[in-house]
Formats: structure tokens, sequence, C-alpha cells
């Protein structure tokens, strides 16, 4: 799992609230990024990042700010709930070791939005 | 339940034998692909890779092809078992865009 956590798993929240998903890893990776998942949809970017205080946006990146303080995280805001971000969000890290450069990723957040 | 996978395309294989799971990909500066196995309530996990200037790469049960010339990536997996019951979908990227693309997955049903 490449030491990835996300926290919380699991969320319910209300219309108009802000959330903020963590991200955490241990293994000092640069690139971390932040998808959503839906159904009939691939993996979607939201934001990412290549280094602290260093981040870029995604493709569906309305609604959603992040920040990189320190190389171990990367937190997801969603400034003011709505139900269309109700989703399973995923974090994911890049690890490129000579042949492979592949995009690890993390369990998951469930969030639900009421 | 999970959100993910309500409307995939499905493939039921029966227990030994063998599966085939399609992706077209988009980019055609594409030079790496990989595919990834999503269990109920899981993160993706990494399977197999292969490098645009290769067109066949084995693992473990796993084969991966992959045809430039129409865009087509094919997860091979021998002797399919119950556990390898779950979505899989591929990714593809332009090597140093650090950026991926992701299929939308097929669900792959093991049959006893």
């Amino acid at each position: 799992d490449a030491g990835i956590t996300q926290s919380p798993r699991h969320k319910v929240t209300e219309t108009g609230t802000p959330v903020t998903l963590r991200c955490h890893q241990t293994e000092n990776h640069r690139y971390m990024y932040w998808y959503r998942q839906d159904p009939g949809h691939g993996l979607r970017l939201i934001h990412y990042s290549y280094g602290v205080k260093d981040t870029d946006k995604g493709e569906v990146s309305d609604g959603y700010s992040v920040s990189r303080s320190k190389t171990e995280d990367f937190l997801l805001t969603l400034e003011s709930a709505t139900s269309s971000q109700t989703s399973v969000y995923f974090c994911a890290i890049y690890s490129g070791t000579g042949e492979q450069e592949t995009q690890y990723f993390g369990p998951g957040t469930r969030l639900l939005v009421l | 339940g999970e959100s993910v996978g309500l409307h995939l395309p499905t493939l039921s294989v029966q227990e030994g034998d063998n599966s085939i799971i399609n992706c077209a990909y988009s980019n055609s500066a594409s030079d790496y692909f990989i595919w990834y196995k999503q269990e109920s309530g899981k993160g993706p996990q990494f399977i197999i890779d292969i490098r645009s200037n290769m067109d066949k790469r084995q693992g473990q049960r796993v084969t991966v092809l992959l045809n430039k010339t129409v865009k087509h990536l094919s997860l091979q997996i021998a002797a399919t078992q119950p556990g390898d019951s779950a979505v899989y979908f591929c990714a593809e990227t332009d090597s140093g865009t650090y950026k991926y693309i992701f299929g939308t997955g097929t669900r792959l049903k093991v049959l006893a």
C-alpha cells in the first residue's frame, strides 16, 4: 500500500458545510494526488502536488482546494460541500523506481453529502 | 456496497478458465500503461505494467498485451480463481507528465 493512509474512511455531512480529508504517506514521495471515483467514470483527478506548497489543478477541481505544508500530508478541502460531491475519494502517490513509474493508492474515503 | 462499478461491463468466467479484459486507450503520446485491480471497498492495486517499446509482458498468471497501432491494451489472467473477482481498469501516461488517465473498468466475476 506504499504506506498511504486516509482519514476519515467514512464521512456523512450536510450540504454547505466544509469538509477536510487527509492523506498521509510515510515514504517521502514527492508527488501526491487526489481523485474521485464515481459510477460510469474512471478515476478523475481533482488536484495534485509536486512538492511542499506546490499544487496544481486537475480536471474536476471546482469546489475543492488542497494544501501540502509537509511532504507526508496532502489535505483536500471541500469548501462548501454539495450533494454532487458525494463520492469515493482516493489519494495516490507516484513512485518511479527504474522501470516502474506507478501510482499507488490509499484505501479511500467514502463521503456522503446530504 | 461499493459506489464504483454500478454501470460497468461485466465478464463472467468459469473458475479455472482464462480471462481476457480489454482496454482502449486514448492518447497517442502515452508510453507507459498499467493494469489495476480494485476489490470492493478498497483502493486500486497495481497488477502489471508495460512500456510502449514492448508488446507483451508476463507476470505471475497475468500477461499484458499492447497494440499501439490500434491503441489497445489487454490483460490476460490464466486459470482464473475466485480471488480474481474484482474490477479491473487500465491507466495510461505520457512519461514525465506524472499524470495518468484511467479507464472506467470491467467487472470480472468468477463462477464456481
